[in-house]
C-alpha cells in the first residue's frame, strides 16, 4: 500500500512549468515526502524529499501543504527530458527504510 | 562515480532455469534493496540489506527466490527454478543509512525473460 494518490497522467509543454501534485492525507507527522522519477527504460532516481518546509533543488521544488496532507512537485521549465514517470512516496523517519512506490504520474511533455 | 553495476543486463533463459543476477553498489553504501518491476504489478520491493544482513525479506515472492550479500560490494539474487511469469526487469539499488535522507541509488536493471 503506497499510500498517496497520484493522478496516472498528466500533460505539459516545453518550457512551461508543471505541477505534478500528490495527496497523503493520512501521513504521519514523522514522514517524510520523497519524490522519485523514472526515464524511460532506467532505474528510478531521486528528486527531492521534505518534511514540513518547502524545498527546492536543482532538479524541482517540493511545495508541502500546511496540513501535510498533500504535496506538490514543480518543475519550473519542462525538458522534453523530464518526460519520465513521477513516483511521490512517504517515508517514515527511523526504522525500516523500505520505499513502497505506487504507479506515480506519467509525465508527457510536448514540443 | 560508477554508480550501481548490475549484470547482466539483459537474461534470456528457459523455464525450470537457474538464474542469477549480481550486484554492485555504491562503495561506502551499507543498504542494498532489490526490486522487481513488471506492468501488472509495478515496482515492487523483493528484499533488503543492512550492512550485509536481510532486514526484510517480505516481498520475496516464494522458496525459487534467495539473495545473498556476502560483502559490503556485491549481492547476488538467485531465482531457481525459474518460471515465465518471473519474466520482469530487476532493479537494484544501494543507500546509506547514516544520514537522514537515504536516498536510494538505482542501478540501470536487469531484463529477465523466462520462456
Amino acid at each position: 500500500d503506497a499510500k498517496t494518490t497520484q493522478p496516472n497522467s498528466m500533460e505539459s509543454n516545453e518550457e512551461e512549468p508543471v505541477h505534478l501534485p500528490c495527496n497523503h492525507s493520512t501521513i504521519s507527522g514523522t514522514d517524510y515526502i520523497h519524490w522519485y522519477r523514472q526515464l524511460p527504460s532506467q532505474g528510478p532516481e531521486y528528486v527531492i524529499h521534505g518534511l514540513t518546509s518547502n524545498v527546492n533543488n536543482r532538479m524541482a521544488s517540493l511545495a508541502i501543504a500546511e496540513d501535510r496532507k498533500s504535496s506538490t512537485l514543480i518543475l519550473h521549465r519542462a525538458t522534453l527530458r523530464d518526460a519520465a514517470v513521477y513516483y511521490c512516496i512517504r517515508r517514515g523517519q527511523g526504522g525500516s527504510e523500505k520505499l513502497v512506490f505506487g504507479k506515480g504520474t506519467k509525465l508527457t511533455v510536448n514540443p | 562515480d560508477a554508480g550501481v553495476i548490475q549484470s547482466p543486463r539483459h537474461e534470456v533463459t528457459e523455464m525450470g532455469q537457474e538464474v542469477t543476477l549480481r550486484c554492485k553498489p555504491i562503495s561506502g553504501h551499507n543498504s542494498l534493496f532489490w526490486y522487481r518491476q513488471t506492468m501488472m504489478r509495478g515496482l515492487e520491493l523483493l528484499i533488503y540489506f543492512n550492512n550485509n544482513v536481510p532486514i526484510d525479506d517480505s516481498g520475496m515472492p516464494e522458496d525459487r527466490f534467495s539473495a545473498k550479500m556476502p560483502n559490503a560490494s556485491f549481492s547476488t539474487l538467485k531465482i531457481q527454478p525459474s518460471e515465465p511469469r518471473d519474466s520482469a526487469v530487476y532493479f537494484c539499488a544501494s543507500s546509506s543509512s547514516r544520514g537522514l535522507v537515504h536516498e536510494q541509488y538505482f542501478g540501470p536493471g536487469t531484463r529477465l525473460t523466462v520462456t
